[in-house]
């Protein structure tokens, strides 16, 4: 089936530097991907839409300077979250769209903490 | 917007007991229904799907019949195990290839 990898899976970063969390689909390509966030006990938040070869498109509320996102191959996509503050500290996910209305496979997440 | 809602709180049940979960969702068209479980520290994995009224997803012995007309998408399984102790999300695609998320509801099986 498809598989969606999502590296790394934890990360520690000190205030004020920035991390990139990568999301790759391993067997499939994916037009689509997307990236949420989720909070302790909480569901999941969608930030943004990120389309092979154009510019994401990001959920009202998300700092588009501050989570940079590239999808530069129909395989990879890139969160980069820029400045990170301890407040960005959160598990975030990657989802792959595979070709159909309703292939969506979830990558295992990433832990950021800052500190 | 498209929009699910789960029933509040955790839920926490004997092994070999029947669990329910309710879900029921908001949408403008006919959506595409999804559950997802999540276990610790890790992804959401599909759990099962349905995409037209009256069809039931079923796996690993959930279930879920696509209500229409009661808007409805709730999760069951006749014995539940330990091994099930997981957060389980129900989702819809809202037409734009986006999907929304209920706020899931964790699931605690005691042996």
């Amino acid at each position: 089936g498809a598989v969606v990898s999502q590296h790394p899976s934890r990360v520690i970063c000190k205030s004020g530097t920035s991390v990139k969390i990568e999301c790759r689909s391993l067997d499939f390509q994916a037009t689509t991907m997307f990236w949420y966030r989720q909070f302790p006990k909480q569901s999941l938040m969608l930030m943004a839409t990120s389309n092979e070869g154009s510019k994401a498109t990001y959920e009202q509320g998300v700092e588009k300077d501050k989570f940079l996102i590239n999808h530069a191959s129909l395989t990879l996509s890139t969160l980069t979250v820029t400045s990170a503050h301890p407040e960005d500290s959160s598990f975030y996910i990657c989802s792959a769209l595979e070709g159909g209305y309703y292939g969506y496979t979830f990558g295992s997440g990433t832990r950021l903490t800052v500190v | 917007g498209d929009s699910v809602t789960q029933m509040e709180g955790p839920v926490t049940l004997s092994e070999e007991a029947f669990l329910t979960i309710n879900c029921t969702y908001t949408a403008t068209g006919y959506p595409s229904l999804f559950w997802y479980v999540q276990y610790p520290g890790e992804g959401l994995q599909l759990l099962l799907k349905a995409t037209k009224a009256d069809d039931k997803g079923s796996n690993k012995g959930f279930e879920a019949t696509y209500r229409k007309e009661t808007t409805s998408f709730h999760l069951e399984k006749g014995s539940v195990q330990v091994s099930d102790s997981a957060v389980y999300f129900c989702a819809l695609n809202d037409g734009n290839n986006r999907l929304a998320f209920g706020k899931g509801n964790q699931v605690v099986v005691i042996p």
